[in-house]
C-alpha cells in the first residue's frame, strides 16, 4: 500500500483564510519531505521541503511543519488566494532512494 | 532557464500503435525521472537516471515499456504496442543529483490517449 497519504482528498476554503493540508508518512526512516503544488494541465511544482532533523520551516506564506512522533506532515497556507487552487501532494524519501509520493488533496479557494 | 521540456504535449494514437514521449531536463541536471500519473493510482516512478544510466526501472509495468537516455540532455519513453489501459499523463523531471534531497523539477507532461 502507498506509504505516503493525505487524509482529506478536498479541501474547500474562503479566499483570505489560512488552509491547513495534512499529509502522514509509514516509514520512520524518511528523512527528507516535499511539497508539490500541481495546477491543472501541469507538471507538480516544487513549494516547499524538510528535512527530519528540523520541525517547522517557512516559505512565502507557507510553513511545513513536521511531526516525527506521529510521523505527520503539514503544508500551512496563509492568506489563502484563488491562485492557491490546485493539487497538493506531499513526497517522501526512503532510503535515498526516489521519492514517494501520495495521491494528492485538492485546495480549492472561493471568493 | 527553459525548465523541463517534454513533446509532445498531447498524443492520441490506437491500440497496438508505438509510441514515444521525450524529454529535456534541465541543463546541468544529472538524474532524470520518468512518471505516469493516473487518478485511480496517482504519480507513479516508472524509472530513473542517473549520469544516463537507468538506476531503478522496477516501477516499468511490462514489457512494453522501455526508457533510454542517449546524452544528457535527451531521454525517451516508448510504449510499444500502446493499450488503452496506458492512457494517463506522462511526467519528466530532473534533478541536479539522484540524492533524495535535491528538488525534482517537472515537465509539463504528455497527455496520452490510447483508443
Amino acid at each position: 500500500g502507498e506509504s505516503v497519504g493525505l487524509h482529506l482528498p478536498t479541501l474547500s476554503v474562503q479566499e483570505g483564510d489560512n488552509s491547513i493540508i495534512n499529509c502522514a508518512y509509514s516509514n520512520s526512516a524518511s528523512d527528507y519531505f516535499i511539497w508539490y503544488k500541481q495546477e491543472s494541465g501541469k507538471g507538480p511544482q516544487f513549494i516547499i521541503d524538510i528535512r527530519s532533523n528540523m520541525d517547522k520551516r517557512q516559505g512565502q506564506r507557507v510553513t511545513v511543519l513536521l511531526n516525527k512522533t506521529v510521523k505527520h506532515l503539514s503544508l500551512q497556507i496563509a492568506a489563502t488566494q484563488p491562485g492557491d487552487s490546485a493539487v497538493y501532494f506531499c513526497a517522501e524519501n526512503q532510503a535515498g532512494t526516489a521519492l514517494i509520493f501520495g495521491k494528492g488533496t485538492t485546495l480549492s479557494v472561493s471568493s | 532557464d527553459a525548465g523541463v521540456i517534454q513533446s509532445p504535449r498531447h498524443e492520441v494514437t490506437e491500440m497496438g500503435q508505438e509510441v514515444t514521449l521525450r524529454c529535456k531536463p534541465i541543463s546541468g541536471h544529472n538524474s532524470l525521472f520518468w512518471y505516469r500519473q493516473t487518478m485511480m493510482r496517482g504519480l507513479e516512478l516508472l524509472i530513473y537516471f542517473n549520469n544516463n544510466v537507468p538506476i531503478d526501472d522496477s516501477g516499468m509495468p511490462e514489457d512494453r515499456f522501455s526508457a533510454k537516455m542517449p546524452n544528457a540532455s535527451f531521454s525517451t519513453l516508448k510504449i510499444q504496442p500502446s493499450e488503452p489501459r496506458d492512457s494517463a499523463v506522462y511526467f519528466c523531471a530532473s534533478s541536479l543529483d539522484r540524492a533524495s534531497t535535491d528538488t525534482q523539477y517537472f515537465g509539463p507532461g504528455t497527455r496520452l490517449t490510447v483508443l
